[in-house]
């Protein structure tokens, strides 16, 4: 089946540095990527919409010019946090559609785990 | 909008219990439906999927149907492990760069 590959899985960084997560569609093209961040036992909480070949669509109260996201190809799509501070620690996952027999569905990266210290 | 109500946790049961974690959604159009499990410091692992009414998703023993009359997609298993403790979201999704729509995750605890 469709699978998603998110790298690292766990990076730790300095504060005020930046750190690349990368996210690839292993066996489909994803012309739309989806990235969440997700805190300690809580929901996911959609960050922006990754469009290949154009600009990301970010949700409300999400810093574009902390968390760049680029969409250079069909299946891989790059979250960088900039100038990274301890409350950026989190865990962040990906997402892609994918178009199976019978419908669309979903699939997950494993999630990065950054830890800004 | 499109929203996905499912039920707050925890939910607490024994070893070998019944378990049913209810999920309603609203949608325009008929998305498919999704159940993703995510065990602890883990992503989260697809469960199970139905993409039209009626159809049943199954898969390490978690069913759901999806009821469009209703507008459900409650997760339903016979006999819980211990190794099913994680946590549980419903979600809708239509594909493409449609936004899919999450529950905010039922917690389920399983005591030997």
């Amino acid at each position: 089946g469709a699978v998603v590959s998110q790298h690292p899985s766990w990076v730790i960084c300095k504060s005020g540095t930046s750190v690349k997560i990368e996210c690839r569609s292993l066996d489909f093209q994803a012309t739309t990527m989806f990235w969440y961040r997700q805190f300690p036992k809580q929901s996911l909480m959609l960050m922006a919409t990754s469009n290949e070949g154009s600009k990301a669509t970010y949700e409300q109260g999400v810093e574009k010019d902390k968390f760049l996201i680029n969409h250079a190809s069909l299946t891989l799509s790059t979250l960088t946090v900039t100038s990274a501070h301890p409350e950026d620690s989190s865990f962040y996952i990906c997402s892609a559609s994918s178009r199976d027999i019978g419908g669309n569905t979903i699939y997950f990266g494993e999630g990065s785990w950054l830890t800004v210290v | 909008g499109d929203s996905v109500t499912q039920m707050e946790g925890p939910v607490t049961l024994s070893e070998e219990a019944f378990l049913t974690i209810n999920c309603t959604y609203t949608a325009t159009g008929y998305p498919s439906l999704f159940w993703y499990v995510q065990y602890p410091g883990e992503g989260l692992q697809l469960l199970l999927k139905a993409t039209k009414a009626d159809d049943k998703g199954s898969n390490k023993g978690f069913e759901a149907t999806y009821r469009k009359e209703t507008t459900s997609f409650h997760l339903e298993k016979g006999s819980v492990q211990v190794s099913d403790s994680a946590v549980y979201f419903c979600a809708s999704g239509a594909g493409g760069s449609y936004i899919p729509t999450f529950g905010r995750g039922t917690s389920l605890i399983v005591h030997p």
